[in-house]
């Protein structure tokens, strides 16, 4: 089955920096890979996502990039703001023809932005 | 429009009581699922379902059971609760398979 890496598992940064989490699959057939946003004690919400036919996808400052060769996707959050400290979660799924939609998460990043 | 809803919100059960958490969508969806989350394990998967009357194991299915016998309902139950299944449990639903909502979540002490 698939097995998604995530890495850090904390990530502190200072208002204004940018942020990076990186994802690597082992399953070479996963074709979408969405990221979830969870803060404290809510339910995770889907932010961004991108397809194996994309190589980068933005939406206003988070973006979200992705190496099919390497196996590994990223995302990136630039100007932070301390709105935006959550756990974040990687994933990928393998969707289309006669999969059954399972999505593989990642071990998900703390990131915390200090004002 | 609801969404995902999960019922109960909280639980504080002793070790070997049974209960039952239920889940209900109104987005007409075909997939729905039930994931457990640990500190520092992210979500694992427990069982799916891919439509009504049809239900399938996933990563972490030990101990658990599951029914969907309406096609907006995803039960999970716990026949015998034990001290690891203390966890915050949040089920899912989709359309094509890709984009899952996520409902609020259970929080489940075993005791």
């Amino acid at each position: 089955g698939e097995n998604v890496e995530q890495h850090p598992s904390t990530l502190s940064v200072q208002e204004g920096d940018s942020a990076v989490i990186k994802c690597t699959y082992s399953d070479s057939a996963s074709n979408y890979f969405p990221w979830y946003k969870q803060e404290l004690g809510k339910r995770p919400q889907l932010i961004i996502d991108i397809r194996s036919n994309v190589g980068e996808k933005k939406d206003q400052r988070i973006a979200v990039t992705l190496n099919k060769t390497a196996k590994h996707f990223s995302l990136h959050i630039t100007e932070t703001q301390p709105e935006d400290s959550a756990v974040y979660f990687c994933a990928a799924i393998r969707a289309g023809g006669t999969s059954y939609g399972k999505l593989t998460f990642g071990q998900g990043t703390i990131l915390t932005v200090h004002p | 429009n609801a969404g995902v809803t999960q019922t109960p919100k909280f639980r504080v059960l002793k070790t070997g009581q049974s209960m039952t958490l239920l889940c209900a969508q109104d987005m007409n969806h075909e997939y729905m699922y039930w994931y457990r989350q640990d500190p520092g394990m992210g979500l694992r998967l427990i069982h799916y379902s891919v439509g009504e009357g049809t239900t399938a194991k996933g990563e972490v299915p030990d101990g658990y059971n599951v029914s969907r016998l309406k096609k907006q309902n995803f039960l999970l139950g716990l026949e015998s609760a034990a001290p690891s299944q203390t966890s915050v449990y949040f089920c899912a639903s989709s359309h094509r398979m890709v984009i899952q909502y996520f409902g609020a979540g259970t929080r489940l002490s075993v005791l």
